[in-house]
C-alpha cells in the first residue's frame, strides 16, 4: 500500500458541530501531517507528528485538535469552527521527519 | 522568516513547447528542497534535490539546484495537456521539519 487516504472527501459542518477527519497510510512512515489549503494559495502547515508524538504546532486555534492513535492513522478534531476554516484539509506522511512528503488527496471542508 | 518565491506565476504554452519554472528561496539551515505537482486535489511528489548542480530527471521533466545562488529550476519538455496543474516548490529546514511553500506556478498547455 503505498498511498495516504483521507476520510470523508467532503464535509458540511454548522458552526456549532463537532466531526473529525481521518487519514491513513501503510506506508510504515514515522511523521505525519496535517496542511490547510485555501483556494489558489499554497498548503499551510498547521501539526507535525513524530513517531505518534506531536512535534510541531504552528500556533492553530485550538477549535483544530489533533490526535495520533497510532503509527498508521492521523485525526483531526473540529470543534465551533468559523466560516474562515473552510478549506482543503491536507494530511502527509513522510518516511521519517524530512524527505519527501506523500499526500492523501485531502477533505474539502465548508462551515457555515 | 523562511521564505520561497515562485515564478511565473502562471505561464500558458502550446503543446510541445518547452517551459522552466523558477523556484528562488531563503530558508535558514537548508535541507531540501522539493517540487510537487498539483491537478484538482493532493500535491504529488516531484523531485527532491539537495546538492548543487546535479539534475534529476524523470520522462520530460527534469529539475536543478544551485544553492550558492538558492534557487531551483523545473523544465518540461515537449509539453502536453496533461501537464496543466499548479507546480509548487516547498524548501525544508534542517530543523523544524517543516515545508515551506512557494506560491506555485499555473501551467496552461493548450492544445
Amino acid at each position: 500500500d503505498t498511498e495516504v487516504t483521507q476520510t470523508p472527501k467532503h464535509l458540511v459542518m454548522g458552526m456549532t458541530n463537532k466531526k473529525s477527519l481521518k487519514c491513513e497510510q501503510h506506508m510504515g512512515h514515522r511523521a505525519m501531517y496535517w496542511y490547510k489549503q485555501k483556494a489558489k494559495k499554497p498548503p499551510e502547515l498547521m501539526f507535525v507528528y513524530s513517531y505518534e508524538k506531536l512535534s510541531i504546532n504552528e500556533s492553530v486555534p485550538s477549535r483544530f485538535s489533533p490526535e495520533c492513535p497510532n503509527s498508521s492513522l492521523l485525526n483531526l478534531h473540529l470543534h465551533a469552527l468559523q466560516p474562515e476554516d473552510s478549506a482543503l484539509y491536507l494530511c502527509a506522511s513522510s518516511r521519517f521527519t524530512g524527505g519527501e512528503q506523500f499526500f492523501g488527496p485531502g477533505t474539502r471542508l465548508t462551515v457555515l | 522568516e523562511d521564505k520561497v518565491v515562485q515564478s511565473p506565476l502562471s505561464l500558458v504554452v502550446h503543446e510541445g513547447d518547452t517551459v522552466t519554472l523558477n523556484c528562488s528561496y531563503e530558508v535558514t539551515n537548508f535541507r531540501s528542497l522539493l517540487w510537487y505537482k498539483q491537478e484538482k486535489k493532493a500535491p504529488t511528489f516531484l523531485f527532491m534535490l539537495t546538492s548543487s548542480g546535479i539534475e534529476k530527471k524523470s520522462g520530460r521533466l527534469s529539475s536543478i539546484l544551485d544553492k550558492k545562488e538558492l534557487f531551483s529550476i523545473l523544465n518540461i519538455t515537449a509539453t502536453q495537456t496533461g501537464d496543466s496543474a499548479i507546480y509548487l516548490c516547498a524548501v525544508e529546514a534542517k530543523y523544524g521539519n517543516k515545508l515551506v511553500f512557494g506560491a506555485g506556478t499555473i501551467l496552461r498547455v493548450k492544445s
